[in-house]
């Protein structure tokens, strides 16, 4: 089935330590994006990518980090810059076919700092 | 800037009974997108129904219906006949212009906590 995984689900981090998130879609979509959810709140860009070896900084992209060296891999390094990095983390993919480029989202992965 | 306004943090209806859910946004482009997605406790995101800032009839997907009303700025969610797995967060997001790349970001709302009650 197509889709797009994320990992870990959950994840515990000690203050002052890097962790990455993995996202990979077998969708063959090009745009990828990392989310970030907070507790009643709506979902927040960190950064995109619309092709390999390219990405944009979104909304909220200090403290973080992308790569995206394959089209099927769109990793979050969470820094120790980010303040405040206890949230859901939600990664999409979209193609550029069709009318409505809906985002296809995975499961998402829970981060928290301890 | 975009902005999408959800008004309501939390509602309630009957099973079987319709409930709306608001949405107003706020925009300065011609041409943008709308979007509803429903999260429910798992956390995953899943798409519902889109209707685009040109189309001309309101959009349907089953028993969601999306009102628009362009002039308002508003695109509220219809849930008809609601079912106790309609109970989720519903989130209403705006495609920010479509640049020459490939990228469709959205700007969402801050969502609707919907029970369903038996």
């Amino acid at each position: 089935d197509g889709g797009i995984t994320q990992s870990p689900k959950y994840l515990f981090r000690k203050e002052g330590q890097n962790v990455t998130l993995s996202c990979e879609q077998n969708l063959n979509h090009d745009a990828m994006y990392w989310y970030r959810q907070d507790p009643g709140q709506g979902l927040r860009l960190i950064y995109y990518s619309q092709i390999v070896n390219d990405f944009q900084k979104g909304d909220i992209a200090e403290g973080y980090s992308v790569s995206r060296e394959k089209k099927e891999s769109f990793p979050l390094t969470v820094t120790s810059a980010q303040k405040n990095p206890t949230a859901f983390y939600l990664c999409a993919s979209s193609s550029r076919e069709g009318p409505t480029g809906e985002l296809f989202f995975g499961e998402g992965s829970r981060l928290t700092v301890l | 800037a975009q902005k999408i306004t959800q008004t309501q943090p939390g509602m309630f209806v009957q099973e079987k009974e319709a409930v709306t859910l608001d949405c107003t946004y706020d925009t300065s482009d011609q041409s943008y997108g709308l979007f509803w997605y429903k999260q429910p406790s798992s956390g995953e995101m899943i798409f519902l129904i889109y209707q685009g800032s040109y189309d001309e009839q309101n959009a349907t997907e089953g028993r969601y219906s999306l009102n628009f009303q362009k002039a308002r700025k508003s695109a509220n969610l219809v849930i008809s006949a609601s079912q106790l797995g309609d109970s989720a967060m519903y989130f209403c997001a705006m495609r920010r212009p479509i640049s020459s790349g490939s990228a469709r970001q959205l700007t969402f709302g801050s969502g609707t906590q919907l029970t369903v009650l038996p």
